[in-house]
């Protein structure tokens, strides 16, 4: 079974330019969530879409967006790139079954974003 | 907000000594994951516990759910050079009318263990 697939893996871009990130979960798995992780703050919560609904949503500006197709593949967006979007942003799919205590997350290798 | 503080933030070790690391919180948390992430690659589930006092074993991997189900430790048992990597723990928080609220990871522990 294939895993969590995310492209690309490396992305250069310079300050001002938009990018948008590509995420293809698991098969089956409807929800996707989206991470930023940076040797700072370690990983922080972008947002979580499910059946191409958006159900949560982390402490970010309007700049990062997200969404979610029907067939559960879904991409982020970074619009105005600043220095301090440097990071590497993480994918993970899951079944989400409704409760917590059975979620399990399956991440992708992420994708590597540096701004120059 | 609710945060995970894990400790030591980094460990170099040898092979074959024992180590625990640690993940703090004031908050109380509905299940605990913990995660290895290798470079290059995204973190990898280890286990989840659940209820306050539990304690699981995977092979040299000991886990523990405090009993207030606020912190958690991992302890290993005559570390080996593949277990190096980040480990990372996430608590899970209350499912609302619009599911589950999102995971809170910590920044992670940071280990080498060198052969």
């Amino acid at each position: 079974k294939a895993g969590v697939t995310q492209t690309p893996r490396y992305l250069i871009k310079t300050r001002g330019q938009q990018v948008t990130l590509s995420c293809s979960p698991i098969s089956g798995h409807r929800s996707v969530s989206w991470y930023q992780q940076t040797p700072g703050q370690g990983l922080q919560f972008l947002f979580e879409y499910f059946s191409e609904t958006q159900r949560n949503k982390g402490n970010f500006p309007g700049r990062f967006s997200g969404r979610q197709f029907s067939n559960s593949r879904s991409e982020m967006n970074v619009s105005t790139l600043e220095l301090g979007d440097s990071a590497l942003y993480l994918c993970a799919s899951s079944w989400r079954t409704g409760t917590a205590t059975n979620e399990k997350l399956f991440f992708g290798s992420g994708t590597q974003l540096s701004v120059l | 907000t609710q945060l995970l503080e894990q400790s030591p933030q980094f460990l170099s070790i040898q092979e074959g000594e024992n180590l625990t690391v640690y993940c703090n919180s004031s908050s109380v948390f509905s299940s605990l994951q913990w995660y290895r992430q290798e470079p290059g690659e995204g973190p990898v589930l280890l286990v989840t516990v659940v209820t306050g006092g539990e304690v699981k074993k995977l092979k040299r991997l000991t886990f523990q759910f405090g009993d207030a189900r606020k912190d958690s430790s991992l302890h290993i048992t005559a570390a080996q050079p593949g277990d190096t990597g980040l480990y990372l723990c996430a608590g899970g928080g209350p499912t609302t009318y619009s599911g589950n609220t999102p995971l809170v990871f910590g920044k992670g522990t940071r280990l080498s263990v060198i052969a």
